[in-house]
């Protein structure tokens, strides 16, 4: 079975400051796809990223980056010079393609607080 | 394009009364599922819907939990009788069935189910 780890319940940072998120994942399949999704106080989910387990080359969009590394099993998101826009709880998500459709695991999720 | 929408947003209920949850997808999307997050925990996979068959519902908790997706559009969640158990946030999420398990679910807002 799979399982995704989101060991940080809840972050504080100042403005400006730059902050990761970790992930780590488990799975025995060599195909899956992870995902980080983000919950802003208005509560919808709201998808970031999409990787498959075949492409381990880091992402960068704007001040949003992402680092996979198959080796720890670790897809961890970092944020440059947060804003207080950026005050939402994270989740980190692993799915298994199977029989055309996709079963998502989430972890727990990471609440982000950024302080102005 | 409009995204997914569900209906109520929040809904306080007591104990052994019957709830009805409803989602609407992104139009054109066959596949549909549905999560919940209860006390701060991950989101669980509940049930997945192609169209209007259910393709995998081995989430569902228990028998008190019907869902439906008649005709392949909109779907419902009913939890009868509903027990302090079941409060949380209940997420649907929809995605475009293209056969190969790859497409990434976007999810609605959630409904807020609290059980006194």
């Amino acid at each position: 079975a799979q399982k995704v780890t989101q060991a940080q319940t809840e972050i504080s940072v100042v403005e400006k400051e730059d902050v990761t998120l970790d992930c780590v994942y488990e799975t025995r399949d060599t195909t899956y796809y992870l995902f980080w999704y983000k919950q802003p106080p208005s509560g919808e989910l709201v998808f970031l990223i999409r990787r498959n387990s075949f492409d381990e080359q880091n992402e960068i969009s704007g001040r949003y980056s992402w680092n996979f590394q198959k080796s720890t099993s670790s897809f961890n998101f970092t944020i440059t010079a947060s804003q207080v826009v950026d005050s939402a709880v994270y989740f980190c998500a692993l799915s298994l393609p199977s029989g055309g459709y996709q079963k998502v695991t989430f972890g727990t999720g990471t609440k982000l607080q950024v302080i102005p | 394009e409009a995204g997914v929408t569900q209906f109520p947003s929040h809904s306080v209920i007591e104990k052994g009364q019957t709830v009805t949850l409803r989602c609407d997808p992104i139009s054109g999307h066959d596949n549909l599922y549905w999560y919940r997050r209860v006390m701060g925990k991950e989101i669980k996979f509940l049930l997945h819907f192609v169209k209007e068959s259910k393709q995998d519902e081995s989430g569902m908790p228990n028998n008190r939990f019907l869902a439906e997706r008649t005709g392949g559009t909109y779907s419902t969640l009913k939890v009868q009788p509903a027990e302090l158990e079941d409060s949380g946030v209940y997420f649907c999420a929809s995605s475009h069935d293209r056969g190969w398990g790859t497409d990434t679910q976007y999810f609605g807002p959630g409904t807020r189910l609290t059980v006194l």
